[in-house]
């Protein structure tokens, strides 16, 4: 079953934040971000796999509350570069690495 | 690292033909390859998984015998579009992980297909 993300799309200024979520209703083993940018493959970002566990790198990061099956991505002082769609995959326990993948959340960062 | 490419980046084919796609990853072993269909502004959908050596496993409503795939090896695997038609037109991604505990996906660049 597909997860749900929120807000669909985005609009922001450069050096503002946002926040992107993923929920789930099944029991999630792993939730996976990716970014694409119209017309290229996506690009990964990161895993989140223990629940509660929180990653990041540079001013993108991620929690991942598995009690609440949901995830969300966090994009603090954006740049444009982060303009693109933003995908979370999600792996269900015992799945075996499939990925089920939102709807995507639409993010675009104006000057 | 964590490179993968797919072949041809675009084609354009008639109505009934076939059409043959490869996913490569080169720079590590594929223990596991993913075929996914996405059509524009919208997700990714899985197609199939694929286990070097083993037959592919489809997600259901897809057919298998006209969405051939093949994982010969650690490091390449194949998506025939069998008697393709119209509808078939799509964006192909393949993505491939390389095992471990994290096993994340990376993706090739896709392949637009047109059937005309």
């Amino acid at each position: 079953q597909q997860p749900v993300q929120s807000p669909q799309a985005v609009i922001l200024r450069e050096g503002e934040d946002a926040v992107i979520n993923c929920s789930s209703s099944k029991a999630l083993y792993s939730v996976h971000w990716y970014r694409q940018k119209h017309g290229e493959a996506p690009v990964f970002l990161m895993i989140l796999l223990k629940g509660g566990e929180q990653k990041g790198h540079d001013k993108i990061s991620a929690s991942f509350n598995e009690k609440k099956q949901q995830s969300s991505l966090y994009l603090t002082a954006s740049q444009l570069s982060y303009s693109g769609t933003y995908f979370c995959g999600t792996e269900l326990k015992g799945s075996a690495r499939q990925l089920t993948f939102g709807s995507g959340t639409q993010l675009t960062v104006l000057p | 690292g964590a490179v993968v490419s797919q072949h041809p980046s675009w084609v354009i084919c008639k109505s009934g033909t076939s059409v043959k796609i490869e996913c490569r990853s080169l720079d590590f072993q594929a223990t596991t390859m993913f075929w996914y269909r996405q059509f524009p502004k919208q997700s990714l959908m899985l197609m199939a998984t694929s286990n070097e050596g083993s037959k592919a496993t489809y997600e259901q409503g897809v057919e298998k015998d006209k969405f051939l795939i093949n994982h010969a090896s650690l490091t390449l695997s194949t998506l025939t579009v069998t008697s393709a038609h119209p509808e078939d037109s799509s964006f192909y991604i393949c993505s491939a992980s390389g095992g471990g505990q994290l096993y994340e996906q990376y993706f090739g660049p896709g392949t637009r297909l047109t059937v005309t």
